[in-house]
């Protein structure tokens, strides 16, 4: 089966512009994650969605960070404005009931 | 809150040699303990994964056995490689869908 699809996978922006990725889960896969990873630490979560449901989100910096998805098959991560601090690696990852989740590539954000 | 203490890195190791990485956890419960593994370049993929007290959880020689008594979920391998030059993730989760929490991660180098 294909894996968990996101693009793009680099991106290089300047502070206070906007950028958005997205992800495409595993088929059938109901449940979404997007992790923040910082260089030099483990990923931490962003937002889980079941279906095209919010289940967690307070971990998202909600003043500039904004996730959708829409019909619960692909996602989109924003962020506006983007802060020097935001540079990290973007992971989306995917699973289906009480399933292990599959992780994405990644997009790695640079903001200089 | 969940947390999970890995080893710090970088560890670096002739071909061969015996392989170690601790990691203990603070979970509240019984929750699944994973080992994920990052190439370079790559995203994170499940190594092994144990879900329940005396579990132990093995693939491509890497083992890990669940020590409810100590927290514990050590990594070992008994001859490494150089091919498995990576970063290793010890993570946990709650049945049901939850997110990972995942420890900061520890790199490892193996030469030739």
């Amino acid at each position: 089966e294909a894996g968990v699809a996101q693009s793009p996978r680099y991106k290089i922006i300047e502070k206070r512009q906007s950028v958005a990725f997205w992800c495409n889960p595993i088929s059938g896969h109901a449940t979404l994650y997007w992790y923040q990873q910082i260089l030099g630490q483990g990923p931490k979560l962003l937002i889980q969605f079941q279906n095209n449901g919010v289940v967690d989100d307070s971990q998202l910096p909600k003043d500039r960070f904004s996730a959708e998805r829409l019909k619960g098959v692909d996602s989109t991560l924003k962020i506006q404005p983007a802060k020097l601090e935001d540079s990290a690696v973007y992971l989306c990852a995917s699973s289906s009931l009480d399933e292990t989740e599959c992780f994405g590539p990644g997009t790695r954000l640079l903001v200089l | 809150g969940d947390s999970v203490t890995q080893m710090e890195g970088p560890v670096t190791l002739s071909e061969e040699a015996f392989l170690t990485i601790n990691c203990t956890y603070t979970a509240t419960g019984y929750p699944s303990l994973f080992w994920y593994v990052q190439y370079p370049g790559e995203g994170l993929q499940l190594l092994l994964k144990a879900t329940k007290a005396d579990d132990k959880g093995s693939n491509k020689g890497f083992e890990a056995t669940y020590r409810k008594e100590t927290t514990s979920f050590h990594l070992e391998k008994g001859s490494v490689q150089v091919s498995d030059s990576a970063v290793y993730f010890c993570a946990l989760s709650h049945p049901g869908n939850t997110p990972l929490v995942f420890g900061k991660g520890t790199r490892l180098s193996v030469i030739a």
